[in-house]
């Protein structure tokens, strides 16, 4: 059984078009996130929601939304799609001890 | 700005032996050092965790040492396979919200 699932696994799309990841989670968690990793690897917290309410908010573009219906799931939309927005993006989830459990990630490449 | 330095270079070494990757930070007072190992094409998988007043810690083949004096952290793979091979990130974090800063990760190649 998957844990952490994120929908699309690939993503391409034109530039200043609006998209949509999705991300679920059956841990039973309390916090998610959303993570951008890019061509060099660094992994940059983006989001970070405590059973639905937005707790991190780092310095990321208004294009970017990300939206939690219940604390098993968080999803992050994308306005305008920029070339810089391609990267793969993660998402996780945590409990106790910090220990934070990702998805397989969604490579966006936008053309 | 708070900085997280990891091997920016490969490690290669041969099976069975040690394995050693360093994570060094600067401008930062974390509770707690997290390692993660990242395969291609996967995200991140915990591997361990350290807290600040904990010198060590060990889990089967893995040992993590954690000198907040220096500011580092050591983590050690003995007696190494090629399935060992991978990118290894360090992660700090300080508490509410379990904002984790990550380091950009050490390739480790280990060869028969």
């Amino acid at each position: 059984d998957t844990a952490v699932s994120q929908t699309p696994k690939y993503l391409v799309t034109q530039m200043g078009n609006d998209k949509s990841i999705k991300c679920e989670q059956n841990l039973g968690h309390d916090t998610m996130y959303w993570y951008k990793q890019d061509s060099k690897k660094f992994l940059k917290i983006m989001f970070s929601y405590n059973n639905k309410e937005l707790i991190i908010n780092e310095t990321v573009p208004n294009r970017f939304s990300p939206k939690s219906p219940d604390k098993a799931h968080l999803n992050l939309h994308i306005n305008s799609l920029e070339l810089g927005d391609s990267a793969v993006y993660f998402c996780a989830s945590s409990q106790a001890l910090h220990t934070q459990y990702f998805g397989p990630g969604t490579r966006l490449t936008v053309l | 700005s708070q900085k997280i330095e990891q091997n920016s270079e490969a490690l290669n070494i041969q099976e069975g032996k040690t394995a050693t990757l360093t994570c060094n930070y600067t401008n930062y007072s974390p509770a707690y050092l997290q390692w993660y190992r990242q395969d291609p094409g996967r995200g991140p998988v915990f591997l361990l965790l350290i807290r600040e007043n904990e010198k060590e810690k060990r889990k089967e083949r893995l040992k993590v040492t954690f000198d907040t004096t220096l500011k580092q952290s050591l983590f050690h793979i003995t007696a190494s396979q090629p399935a060992d091979s991978a990118t290894y990130l360090c992660a700090l974090g300080r508490g509410y919200g379990n904002k984790l800063v990550f380091g950009a990760g050490t390739i480790l190649r280990v060869k028969s």
